[in-house]
């Protein structure tokens, strides 16, 4: 059965601060790895990641996976109020389709 | 994702009533996923349907849960006599027919049942 684990479950920071969020993982076939946000509604897309040591960048927000240590970080620099959100970690298995398994999320939550 | 349309957006059910959750997809997408987001827990997967298939339910209870997604109209979640237990947020996700979008996913808002 796959499996993701995130860390840290919650953290609080100040604006400015820059925050690094884990994923760690145990899937059967790995195919993707991916980071979702969810502040009040509906989670949304941030990046996917398929290979190994390839960082990801948008803005503020970056993100790399590590094939060999099964696990990939979420980072943000100067944190802004509006990232205070849930960030969830998901893992693809080629063996099944489009369908993610997701781990419990960290949240994160900026103070002014 | 706006795209992705879930009704209603809250509902309040009595112990043993049942509950029917709508979930239409984006245009164009032709699977439909249903995830149960329990609070402070992320989403844990409960069925994938294609159009009058279900393709995998292994994450759905055994009882009381039963899900369709019709040749025409939107994918009914359905819950019978719902428990308390049964409270949380039902995401509804669509997909593509093919493989190959970066999004994978795209999202509803969601349905949050609270069952009294």
């Amino acid at each position: 059965e796959d499996k993701v684990v995130q860390s840290p479950l919650s953290l609080v920071v100040h604006e400015g601060d820059t925050v690094t969020l884990n994923c760690s993982y145990e899937v059967t076939n790995f195919r993707s790895l991916l980071w979702y946000k969810q502040e009040k509604k509906a989670p949304t897309f941030l990046f996917m990641l398929t290979s190994s040591g390839i960082e990801k960048k948008s803005g503020r927000l970056s993100s790399i996976l590590d094939k060999k240590e099964l696990s990939s970080i979420l980072n943000i620099t100067a944190t802004q109020t509006g990232d205070s959100a849930i960030y969830l970690c998901a893992v693809e298995d080629n063996n099944a389709g489009n369908m993610l398994t997701f781990g419990g999320g960290t949240r994160l939550m900026v103070k002014p | 994702n706006a795209g992705v349309m879930q009704n209603p957006r809250h509902l309040v059910r009595r112990r043993g009533q049942e509950a029917r959750l709508r979930c239409s997809p984006m245009k164009g997408h032709s699977h439909v996923y249903w995830y149960r987001q329990l609070p402070e827990e992320g989403l844990k997967f409960m069925v994938y349907l294609q159009k009058e298939n279900i393709i995998d339910e292994s994450g759905m209870p055994k009882e009381r849960f039963s899900a369709e997604f019709p040749k025409e109209g939107p994918s009914i979640l359905r819950i019978q006599q719902v428990v308390r237990g049964d409270s949380a947020a039902y995401f509804c996700a669509s997909s593509p027919p093919v493989d190959g979008v970066n999004e994978k996913l795209f999202f509803g808002s969601g349905t949050q049942l609270s069952v009294l």
